[in-house]
């Protein structure tokens, strides 16, 4: 019965070590969401595609890519994490049909050391 | 300044008691405004929309003060299932729906 989900809910990685997560859905909703939520923090949005078309946020570091290879499926990969990047991942998906509610996956959570 | 600002608590509060959180917002374009309720560790979950004209689920209450750009949830009879963080989050008018999210206030219900 899920709907968005997340791989892997925890991942431990070395400081410089490239990492992705991973991020799919059954609701075949045309529009990702990245969101990075650090501790205590409101979720920051990194990142959206609408269908193939990907929008960075300004502020986002050049060390955040992101992949969509299909509907279903997106990816986040961090390039070279340093302490700083440790947070909890959120994807979202939404329905352009009903653009303001977004499904959150459970997330996962990312320590670096 | 944040563009939407929650006290973070906590509010320690007994089963029974009525509760209320403050939210403020920058951005005066701002169109759609939500509740959100996070569990720790757990993702964001849509609690409630909010309406100009005020809207009521159950025990919570949202208000919307479009003028004051301010929101406030009220929640009545407090379970200590409510324990959580609430969301306060804003949607800015535009090409895409782009929330932005209050850090949240948390709430601890105790019996």
């Amino acid at each position: 019965d899920a709907m968005v989900i997340q791989n892997p809910r925890y991942q431990v990685t070395q400081f410089g070590k490239p990492v992705t997560l991973s991020c799919s859905q059954t609701l075949n909703h045309n529009v990702m969401y990245w969101y990075q939520q650090k501790s205590s923090q409101a979720p920051k949005l990194l990142f959206h595609y609408y269908d193939k078309d990907f929008n960075n946020e300004a502020d986002t570091p050049d060390n955040f890519q992101s992949r969509r290879p299909n509907t279903s499926f997106c990816f986040l990969d961090i390039r070279s994490p340093g302490l700083g990047d440790a947070a909890m991942y959120l994807c979202a998906t939404s329905n352009p049909s009903y653009p303001l509610e977004q499904y959150f996956g459970p997330g996962t959570r990312l320590t670096v050391t | 300044r944040k563009e939407v600002e929650q006290d973070p608590g906590p509010f320690n509060v007994p089963e029974g008691a009525t509760v209320a959180f403050n939210c403020t917002y920058s951005n005066s374009a701002s169109q759609s405004f939500f509740w959100y309720r996070q569990d720790c560790r757990k993702e964001p979950k849509l609690l409630m929309s909010v309406y100009s004209s005020g809207n009521e689920d159950g025990r919570f209450t949202a208000q919307l003060n479009r003028a004051s750009q301010y929101i406030s949830l009220l929640i009545r009879d407090s379970k200590l299932s409510d324990s959580a963080t609430y969301l306060c989050v804003v949607n800015l008018s535009g090409g895409y729906n782009k929330l932005i999210f209050g850090a949240g206030t948390r709430l601890a219900v105790h019996p």
